[in-house]
């Protein structure tokens, strides 16, 4: 079955870090870029980072840059997100989804079911 | 940044209804528009791509239309599994940018 599946999430202090883990299942994981996608309870969904399917390749959005770290090890068909001096403002469910293309088109054509990070004293 | 502005942002219908989504960019954005579903507690479904383009395996009933600064997302009738709430997505411009959603109710 295609899937990406979300684990990490949970509840953390602000300021501390926490990692994000995605497991890709049913494709050829190494052959496209993937993204964080992240969304706010109630509210709109916002794209926070990606990785073009050889890693040559990173982004992020202002809001995350310097804190947030991306990485994927192609071997395990998994995604990652390092967050780091974690604020109230990113408390989210987050998304891992994969790319149409292996360079980075910011398309979106397979999703999971997001991990629930929490961030609160 | 390039603003996406969808409306409704809910909307009640019948079954059988032809129900209409709009979503307008700030700028120019050609046909790079997706349209997707998200159903509670599941993933976000790409359903239209580049504008127009039907994803493989969704129904007929959904489509899209539109170019450089507004796109419309139909579904011809109304079914019950269509319940959701449906988002438009940018991606000419960095960063990638989606409307804020369109609830869709059935009446």
């Amino acid at each position: 079955e295609v899937q990406l599946v979300e684990s990490g999430g949970g509840l953390v202090q602000p300021g501390r870090s926490l990692r994000l883990s995605c497991a890709a299942s049913g494709f050829t994981f190494g052959d496209y870029a993937m993204h964080w996608v992240r969304q706010v309870p109630g509210k709109g969904l916002e794209w926070v980072s990606g990785i073009s399917w050889n890693s040559g390749s990173i982004d992020y959005a202002g809001s995350v840059k310097g804190r947030f770290t991306i990485s994927r090890d192609n071997a395990k068909n998994s995604l990652y997100l390092q967050m780091n001096s974690l604020r109230v403002e990113d408390m989210a469910l987050y998304y891992c989804a994969k790319d149409q293309y292996q360079l980075m088109i910011y398309s979106f054509d397979l999703w999971g079911q997001g991990t629930l990070v929490t961030v609160s004293s | 940044d390039t603003q996406m502005t969808q409306s409704p942002s809910s909307l009640s219908a019948s079954v059988g209804d032809r129900v209409t989504i709009t979503c307008q960019a700030s700028q120019d954005i050609s046909n790079y528009l997706n349209w997707y579903q998200h159903k509670p507690g599941k993933a976000p479904k790409l359903l239209i791509y580049d504008a127009s383009n039907l994803e493989t395996g969704v129904p007929s009933r959904f489509s899209g239309s539109g170019s450089g600064t507004d796109f419309t997302f139909t579904i011809s009738s109304l079914q019950p599994e269509d319940i959701a709430t449906y988002y438009c997505q940018q991606y000419a411009n960095l960063p990638p940018s989606f409307g804020q959603g369109t609830k869709l109710e059935i009446k």
